[in-house]
């Protein structure tokens, strides 16, 4: 079946340093949504991205959409210790059914 | 406003002892609704899912079943927890419309001992 690969799996950075998570598949994918859960709570939607090569930005966080639609990164800018959480990228499948295949996940701890 | 909530928060049931969560959505009409489960630092996995009162598919064969009894409301249930039930679940709803996220309730975190 379907299957999206995120890495790396852990990522240990001081604050201040940037942060990049990448999300792949061997298939193209329709879209790629993507969350934060921190630590003990929910997963909470970041941004969906649709269109080959878009781009999107939410303050420090840059998401990307590669241009064969087969990948996905989430760049963080200047981590923060509120940034600590894991990071999921999810690909919406079944049409209205909306169900999610999510990536293992990239785990964030931020140094102060 | 939607809100979606989920109950308990947590809970240690016994090898061999039933199990239900239940989970209610408020504010919207006709949503989908998922039961994820999450293994400790693992990613989320879809257990079921629910287009309307009565529909239930099952993505995953488990010990587990999962029922819609009302528009809003969405119970996993099982008869007889193994160890391997352990694990943190989640419900989660979405608008029922290709391309839109989904709303998680703060899940329940199972123990079986």
């Amino acid at each position: 079946g379907q299957q999206v690969m995120q890495i790396p799996q852990y990522q240990h950075v001081q604050e201040g340093e940037d942060f990049t998570t990448y999300c792949n598949s061997s298939t193209t994918l329709s879209n790629i949504q993507w969350y934060k859960q921190r630590p003990g709570g929910h997963p909470v939607f970041l941004i969906q991205l649709v269109k080959s090569g878009e781009v999107k930005k939410q303050k420090r966080l840059t998401f990307q959409f590669g241009e064969a639609k087969k990948n996905s990164s989430l760049h963080i800018t200047a981590t923060q210790t509120t940034d600590v959480g894991t990071y999921f990228c999810a690909e919406s499948y079944g049409g209205s059914q909306g169900n999610l295949i999510f990536g293992k996940g990239t785990k964030l701890s931020v140094k102060p | 406003s939607q809100t979606i909530h989920q109950w308990p928060a947590t809970l240690v049931q016994p090898v061999g002892s039933p199990l239900s969560l239940e989970c209610t959505v408020e504010g919207t009409s006709n949503p989908n609704l998922y039961w994820y489960r999450q293994a400790a630092g693992r990613g989320l996995q879809l257990l079921f899912y629910s287009v309307g009162i009565g529909q239930i598919s099952s993505e995953v064969p488990q010990n587990l079943s999962a029922s819609r009894p009302q528009d809003r409301q969405f119970i996993l249930s099982s008869k007889k927890l193994l160890l391997s039930d352990s694990g943190f679940y989640l419900c989660a709803w979405n608008w029922g419309l290709e391309n839109t996220e989904a709303f998680f309730g703060q899940g329940t975190r199972l123990t079986v001992v």
